[in-house]
């Protein structure tokens, strides 16, 4: 039971390269999350998901771009890395419904230079 | 604006004592709480939530206590162990929506032996 899994767990980028973090759930969740987690700072909401085809944005969505083409996976986009990307980044998801919790993966670190 | 504080970053305890974790919110909008466990290279976990409707929720050695009117709950572990040393995050989301999850900058608890 694979749960919420992250793909890469590390990288390290050049300013202004480009890439795309995966996210995979295999629960058969409707909705999907896309946070960052920076030091002294509580996780904050990148962009969501609350069924495939749709995508909607968060707290901090600037310079990100996220794609739900298939229920399982969410992507998120770096187009031009800046430094300011330099994060720890989570996916979640959850089932329908109110007040449900979310699952998370376990994280990538993600480094700019 | 951080809608969700933490103000304690640490937390030191006698294995078998109580640990009692704060949070307090701002956004009187917040109608469902949760707390998650982090340990280190991981993501977040699941530990207990707790409905606006609610003042008490218990599961075990975990139990959250909501008082809305001072817009702070708190988190009692009773009896801590070791393995429960890890960062706790707060969490809170709102009814009109309860996909934009905030969440505290975190507690790391440390459990000695």
């Amino acid at each position: 039971n694979a749960g919420v899994t992250q793909t890469p767990k590390f990288r390290v980028l050049k300013t202004g390269q480009s890439m795309t973090l995966l996210c995979a759930q295999d629960m058969n969740h409707e909705y999907m999350y896309w946070y960052r987690q920076d030091p002294g700072m509580g996780l904050r909401l990148i962009h969501y998901s609350v069924g495939e085809g749709t995508t909607a944005k968060g707290e901090v969505p600037d310079g990100y771009n996220v794609s739900r083409l298939k229920k399982q996976n969410f992507l998120l986009g770096l187009e031009s890395a800046a430094p300011s990307q330099t994060s720890v980044y989570f996916c979640a998801s959850r089932t329908g419904g109110s007040n449900q919790p979310q699952h998370f993966g376990d994280g990538t670190r993600l480094s700019i230079l | 604006d951080q809608q969700v504080k933490q103000n304690s970053p640490s937390l030191s305890v006698q294995e078998g004592r109580i640990s009692i974790l704060n949070c307090d919110y701002t956004n009187s909008m917040f109608d469902y709480f949760l707390w998650y466990k982090k340990y280190p290279a991981e993501g977040p976990t699941f530990l207990i939530s707790i409905s606006s409707i609610k003042d008490k929720n218990e599961d075990g050695r975990f139990t959250v206590f909501l008082n809305k009117s001072a817009k702070h709950l708190s988190l009692h572990i009773v009896p801590s162990q070791p393995g429960d040393s890890a960062v706790y995050f707060c969490a809170a989301s709102s009814w009109y929506n309860n996909n934009d999850m905030r969440f505290g900058a975190g507690t790391r608890l440390t459990v000695k032996p």
